[in-house]
């Protein structure tokens, strides 16, 4: 079974700075997919960035960014210019490609406060 | 836009009651799932199912039950609830296949079994 880790309980940051949450995960297979979620306070859960593993480019969306090291398990999630609205809860999360009904594996998730 | 809807967003019952958390897609997703929230587990998976009256268990699936009768709806059933299931609740729904498809939730119930 597939396991995801977030060793960062919680990270501060200051508005308009960078910071990044750490993810880091275990597989046997070749193929999958990641993907990093955002909770704010509302409960909405929101994808911020999705990567898959057959491609080297690591993906990117506006001020968020990836480094995925798919030899190394490792999927950390940047964000540049860090905003006021950034702060939230944050989920790594796994998806493989072998098993029915392409179900999440959520890593246990970073709580990310901005300062102003 | 997509939108999976849970019927309550707050829910207390007593020890011992049957309990329905209902959800609802609109976006005709084969997959729906139910995870459960709690603080620094991260969301953990109960139950999905990949198409009508289909249902595979997750990785806690003790005390709980599911059924889809409808492509669009998803129900958890907690056959007695007990004060350890309280928790956030959250819905689920994705496109089949396996084509890179993100997963839409809905907004949680979080129930209190007291």
């Amino acid at each position: 079974a597939q396991t995801v880790t977030q060793s960062q309980p919680e990270m501060s940051v200051q508005e308009a700075e960078t910071v990044t949450l750490s993810c880091t995960y275990d597989t046997s297979e070749s193929d999958y997919y990641l993907f990093w979620y955002k909770q704010p306070p509302s409960r909405q859960m929101i994808l911020v960035i999705r990567q898959e593993a057959y491609k080297q480019q690591n993906a990117t969306e506006n001020r968020f960014s990836v480094n995925f090291q798919k030899a190394a398990k490792s999927f950390s999630l940047k964000i540049s210019d860090s905003q006021l609205g950034d702060a939230a809860m944050y989920f790594c999360a796994y998806r493989s490609l072998m098993e029915y009904g392409n179900k999440l594996v959520f890593g246990a998730g970073t709580i990310l406060r901005v300062k102003s | 836009d997509v939108k999976v809807t849970q019927s309550s967003r707050y829910l207390v019952k007593r020890t011992g009651e049957k309990v329905f958390l209902e959800c609802v897609q609109d976006m005709d997703h084969e997959n729906m799932f139910w995870y459960r929230q709690d603080p620094g587990l991260g969301l953990r998976l109960i139950y999905f199912s990949y198409d009508v009256k289909m249902k595979e268990k997750g990785d806690i699936p003790e005390g709980y039950s599911v059924s889809r009768e409808k492509k669009e709806r998803f129900s958890l059933i907690l056959e007695s609830a007990s004060t350890n299931q309280t928790s956030m609740y959250l819905c689920a729904s994705s496109l089949g296949g396996t084509v890179n498809t993100e997963a839409f939730f809905g907004q949680g119930t979080r129930l209190t079994v007291v």
